[in-house]
């Protein structure tokens, strides 16, 4: 059975911070990964997705995926207490299968 | 570019009854995806279609079912409803599968 894992929190982080949020996988075979933010009452917003190994970046997030070790990260720096949100990672087996979600990350962000 | 659109935003059913949510995806987009969201259980893989064909199916009971029309719309439909059922019932549109989805606002579905 495929699975996503995330600690599920609360991540507290002050401030201006570098929130970092961690994501592991089961399935070898996994090739896409999706970071999406959920607030309380609303429904899954899109932040970045990853297929290749190494760092990409979006403005303040960066997205990390190491397929050797099943991990995908993602970075949040100069955090703001509007980033407080669950967090959730998604990883896709390839075009033919559908997402599997991890529980989500809940992440606040201290002023 | 309008977003993913979902009606009724909240439903309140019965134990027993039966329900039907609809979902509109973004305008070009092919791929329609089911989930359902709870406390205990996270976002929870229902089904997926594409092009009107049922491409992925999720491990729940034959009692949940979806349909896609040829204008990408679809709906899902709950029968026999159990207090169980209760949940926020989101719909996710793609461009094709295996592409990023976007999130239409949810159902809030509470079954009495």
């Amino acid at each position: 059975q495929k699975e996503v894992e995330q600690n599920s929190g609360p991540l507290s982080v002050p401030e201006g911070a570098i929130a970092s949020l961690n994501c592991t996988y089961s399935d070898r075979g996994s090739q896409s990964f999706f970071w999406y933010r959920q607030y309380s009452g609303k429904s899954p917003e899109l932040i970045m997705f990853i297929y290749s190994n190494g760092d990409k970046e979006d403005g303040r997030f960066t997205a990390q995926l190491n397929k050797a070790s099943q991990y995908v990260s993602l970075l949040i720096r100069d955090s703001q207490p509007s980033d407080s949100a669950t967090y959730l990672c998604a990883g896709l087996h390839n075009y033919g299968q559908n997402f599997v979600f991890g529980p989500g990350t809940r992440l606040s962000v201290l002023p | 570019k309008a977003g993913v659109t979902q009606t009724p935003r909240y439903l309140i059913k019965t134990r027993g009854q039966q329900v039907t949510l609809s979902c509109s995806p973004i305008s070009g987009h092919r791929s329609v995806s089911w989930y359902q969201q709870t406390p205990g259980q996270g976002l929870q893989f229902l089904f997926e279609y594409f092009s009107e064909t049922q491409r992925n199916k999720g491990n729940f009971p034959g009692r949940f079912s979806g349909r896609q029309f040829s204008n990408s719309r679809s709906e899902m439909n709950v029968s026999t409803l159990e207090l169980g059922d209760s949940a926020l019932y989101l719909c996710a549109s793609s461009f094709s599968y295996g592409n990023e989805q976007f999130f239409g606002p949810g159902t809030r579905l509470t079954v009495l």
